[in-house]
């Protein structure tokens, strides 16, 4: 059974730093791995897709990468601002459900 | 704008009722979802269909009822059967290419007491 984790649960950065954020599956077979932003008591925004043949994704300041053999993904943020405080989630596909990871709570201060 | 729309976003019920939540899509998808989110747990789905007039159960499914009879809309009943219904509803779709992106809607807020 697919797992998804994400660590860690919370990262709280000043502004201008460069941080990225972790994504570990446990089952290598899957079609594509998506990053989503959420903010309090609002759905998920699609950022990043990365199909399971690609190595990595680029949008304006977040690159996500894809190792399939090691079951991991990273989520780069570069030059952070407090506009990007929000909950990020990663979620792989399988068949056809996406499995969720639990998310990391991400907090820049100015 | 094409968009999923859920409604609607806050929802108070009393316990042992049934309530039907929304969620329609006009951006052409075939396959449309319903999670579950509560705090510190991932999201969980409850029910999906890939067709008009086809669904499956997800992970969740005991206490929940679905229909599609419509391409564009996949509500959600929580009947009394579900034991804690309070949670944040999230309906989503995605297109018919096996890559294509999971789009969320804004989600509902049941409350049952």
């Amino acid at each position: 059974k697919q797992e998804v984790t994400q660590i860690p649960a919370a990262l709280s950065v000043p502004e201008g730093e460069n941080l990225v954020l972790n994504c570990s599956f446990t089952d290598s077979a899957i079609y594509n791995l998506q990053w989503f932003r959420q903010d309090p008591g609002k759905g998920l925004t699609s950022l990043l897709l990365i199909q399971s043949s690609q190595r990595e994704q680029t949008s304006g300041r977040l690159n996500a990468s894809l190792d399939k053999s090691s079951g991991r993904s990273t989520l780069y943020i570069a030059a952070s601002q407090p506009g990007d405080s929000a909950t990020y989630l990663c979620a792989v596909r399988g068949t056809d459900k996406l499995i969720f990871g639990t998310g990391t709570r991400l907090q820049v201060f100015p | 704008d094409g968009g999923i729309t859920q409604s609607p976003k806050y929802l108070f019920r009393k316990e042992g009722q049934n309530v039907t939540l929304s969620c329609e899509q006009n951006l052409n998808h075939d396959a449309m979802y319903w999670y579950r989110q509560d705090p510190g747990q991932g999201l969980r789905l409850i029910y999906y269909s890939q067709i008009v007039n086809d669904f499956q159960k997800g992970d969740i499914a005991e206490g929940y009822s679905v229909s599609r009879e419509k391409k564009e809309s996949f509500p959600l009943t929580v009947t009394s059967a579900q034991k804690n219904p309070t949670a944040f509803y999230l309906c989503a779709s995605r297109g018919r290419e096996s890559n294509s992106p999971l789009h969320f809607g804004n989600g509902t807020r049941l409350t049952v007491t």
